[in-house]
């Protein structure tokens, strides 16, 4: 069965610093993974995504991932903070059978300090 | 326009009644879904439909009835509402190449 984890339920960085959000799955097939952003009291905004194209993949806001199969990860970086960062982030597999539903992880709160 | 929208965004509610929430999408998508969102922010898949048919029924009590009158549509209605309900549920959409698209999510509170 397909699972995510999302080492960290919270990450403080300072503005200016670099983002790293980790996250490794599990799958029995090739994974579609990918990285979301709540804000408070909002939906669920997709940064990124990885679908058996290239490893490294840009998302918006500066975000990136690079998936590697060896490791079953797909860690979120950003080489600098903002303020305006501060969210829950989350790490989504879809194996894209059992249609095509997404697996969460449990979520990291990202908090920047100025 | 909104791609996904959803219906009330805020329904506070007393233990035992029965409530409807409505989720519509414009993207022309043919699978739908609803998913959880406890207090712990951790996301769960309920249901999905595809075409108006039922794809996936997660361990969810069956109190809890999806409805697809139409594949632009998915609604959920509770029945006998309880505490451990009060929760914020999203609908969701996929379309092609994996592109999921949220609504912005139903907080539901139950006192």
């Amino acid at each position: 069965a397909q699972s995510v984890t999302q080492l960290g339920s919270h990450v403080s960085v300072s503005e200016g610093a670099l983002v790293l959000l980790r996250c490794n799955y599990s799958s029995s097939v090739p994974p579609y993974l990918f990285w979301y952003v709540q804000y408070p009291n909002q939906g669920l905004q997709l940064l990124l995504k990885y679908t058996s194209a290239a490893t490294l993949v840009k998302g918006i806001n500066g975000f990136e991932a690079e998936f590697k199969k060896s490791e079953t990860s797909f860690h979120l970086t950003k080489p600098s903070a903002h303020m305006s960062d501060a969210a829950e982030y989350f790490c989504a597999v879809s194996e894209g059978n059992q249609g095509g539903k997404l697996i969460f992880g449990q979520g990291t709160e990202l908090s920047v300090k100025p | 326009d909104t791609a996904v929208s959803q219906t009330p965004k805020y329904l506070v509610t007393q233990m035992g009644n029965d409530k409807s929430i409505k989720c519509e999408q414009n993207l022309g998508h043919d699978t739908m879904y609803w998913y959880k969102q406890d207090s712990k922010k951790f996301l769960k898949i309920m249901f999905s439909y595809n075409n108006k048919e039922l794809i996936i029924n997660e361990t969810v009590p069956n109190r809890f009835s999806p409805k697809s009158p139409d594949k632009a549509h998915l609604n959920l209605h509770i029945n006998s509402l309880e505490l451990g309900d009060s929760a914020v549920y999203f609908c969701a959409s996929k379309g092609t190449a994996y592109g999921y698209t949220f609504g912005s999510g139903t907080r539901l509170t139950v006192v």
